[in-house]
């Protein structure tokens, strides 16, 4: 069973335009949300993250927004770049735990 | 001046064959892991090791050793290959073993086996 869920596998945007990742999650125990971002034959690098007691967190032209009774967390890009164009990752962990929970990542394409 | 590296990028083996795949970091974090990328594309953790200790290991089969001979290596050993075990293999580590702290990736290691 996958607890955290990407449902888009892929998102084309114009550059200068916002893009919108979706993430959905079903374990209530999750406490703190991360995203990653992915070049080809990298490995994933941290973007920006958000604790479960807020319900958006900026960063530049990221931001996270959790909505907690939906189970749901989205990542704003705006605007969008060519150099955004990558696959995105989002993970959760688990209160009290040690580990991150990933989903399956959604690969973002930003046109010229 | 890589932060965690790993050896080799790709790996392509006969089943049945015994392998290891080597990751060393030089940021001086105190927990590595290991993350197993599998065809539908989850990253999924395998291991997780804090100052060269066992503190997480997932449903893994016993063909998966990780070796840790120092804080700054976790290595992992594959015996007996089977064509389920290729996917592409992720190192990382963290100045702690709290999951909020931003992991640290390698840049992988694809796995194929025939």
């Amino acid at each position: 069973d996958q607890q955290v869920k990407q449902n888009s596998p892929s998102l084309s945007v114009q550059e200068g335009r916002i893009s919108i990742l979706n993430c959905d999650y079903t374990n209530s125990m999750f406490d703190y949300f991360l995203w990653y971002k992915k070049y080809p034959a990298e490995g994933p690098t941290f973007l920006i993250s958000i604790s479960s007691i807020k319900d958006k967190n900026e960063d530049g032209r990221f931001t996270v927004f959790l909505n907690k009774s939906a189970k749901h967390l989205s990542l704003h890009i705006v605007p969008s770049q060519p150099g955004d164009s990558a696959v995105y990752f989002c993970a959760a962990r688990i209160q009290g735990a040690q580990k991150l929970v990933f989903g399956q990542g959604t690969r973002l394409t930003i046109n010229p | 001046d890589t932060a965690v590296s790993q050896t080799p990028k790709y790996l392509v083996t006969q089943m049945g064959n015994d392998k290891s795949i080597k990751c060393e970091q030089n940021l001086g974090h105190d927990t590595m892991y290991w993350y197993k990328q599998d065809s539908k594309k989850f990253l999924k953790i395998m291991f997780s090791y804090n100052n060269k200790e066992l503190i997480i290991n997932e449903t893994v089969p016993n063909r998966f050793s990780p070796k840790s001979p120092d804080k700054a290596h976790l290595n992992l050993h594959i015996n007996s290959l089977e064509l389920g075990d290729s996917a592409v293999y992720f190192c990382a580590s963290s100045p702690e073993p709290q999951g909020n702290n931003e992991q640290f990736f390698g840049p992988g290691t694809r796995l194929t086996v025939l």
